[in-house]
């Protein structure tokens, strides 16, 4: 079955950087678009960036510019997102979803990965 | 940004009761608006797309409707495993937006 596989959690100070993994699995790697959502405790879902696992372009939101890396290994079936210049404001869990695409214009978000959660201390 | 507003934030009812959730977008998107159900713990899941496509597997008791600036979800009778978070994201643009979601409790 199609699933996305994601990296487990990690505990980071203030300053660094972490990468998160997704492994993704039934199905082609190279058909689908990788997009990154994260939710901070309590709050609701917050758009990131997309990546396409085929060319490896990107694209990201305003608030991550400058801040976030998506890339992709196609030998692993893996994207990989990274954040730097951590904050307490960073503290959240972070999902890979993939896109699916319905009559050629409506996209969603179909399966998702588990989660990851990323905590950041000071 | 197309921003998306839902109502209500949470919402108690009862099994068997029928619920109607209400999402709001900033703009115009035609019915690029999708719906998904977040139960503790766990990842979000899709179950309508399109404004009111029912996504496969999904029980038919859910149903959108809704286009341009205003739209709904609806659950014809309650279950017990119903209980969630919905959230409500449109992808007529990028940032592709989400609603603030809607606690569904138990009454």
């Amino acid at each position: 079955q199609v699933q996305l596989v994601q990296s487990g959690a990690e505990v980071m100070k203030s300053g660094a950087s972490v990468k998160v993994s997704c492994k993704a699995s039934g199905y082609t790697f190279t058909s689908f678009f990788i997009h990154w959502v994260r939710q901070a405790p309590g709050q609701g879902l917050e758009w990131m960036g997309i990546i396409s696992p085929s060319g490896g372009g990107t694209v990201y939101a305003q608030k991550f510019q400058g801040r976030v890396t998506m890339t992709r290994d196609t030998s692993t079936s893996t994207v990989h997102m990274e954040l730097s210049s951590l904050t307490a404001e960073d503290t959240a869990v972070y999902y890979c979803a993939r896109v699916v695409t319905v009559a050629g214009v409506f996209t969603m978000f179909d399966p998702w990965g588990q989660g990851t959660l990323v905590t950041v201390s000071s | 940004d197309i921003q998306m507003t839902q109502s209500p934030s949470s919402l108690s009812a009862s099994v068997g009761d029928r619920v109607t959730i209400t999402c709001r977008a900033s703009q115009s998107i035609s019915t690029y608006l999708n719906w998904y159900q977040q139960k503790p713990g766990n990842a979000p899941e899709l179950l309508i797309y399109a404004a009111s496509g029912l996504q496969s597997g999904i029980p038919s008791r859910f149903s959108g409707s809704g286009s341009g600036t205003h739209f709904t979800l609806t659950i014809s009778s309650l279950q017990a495993e119903d209980f969630a978070i919905y959230h409500c994201q449109q992808s007529y643009s990028k940032p592709y937006t989400f609603g603030q979601g809607t606690k569904l409790e138990i009454k």
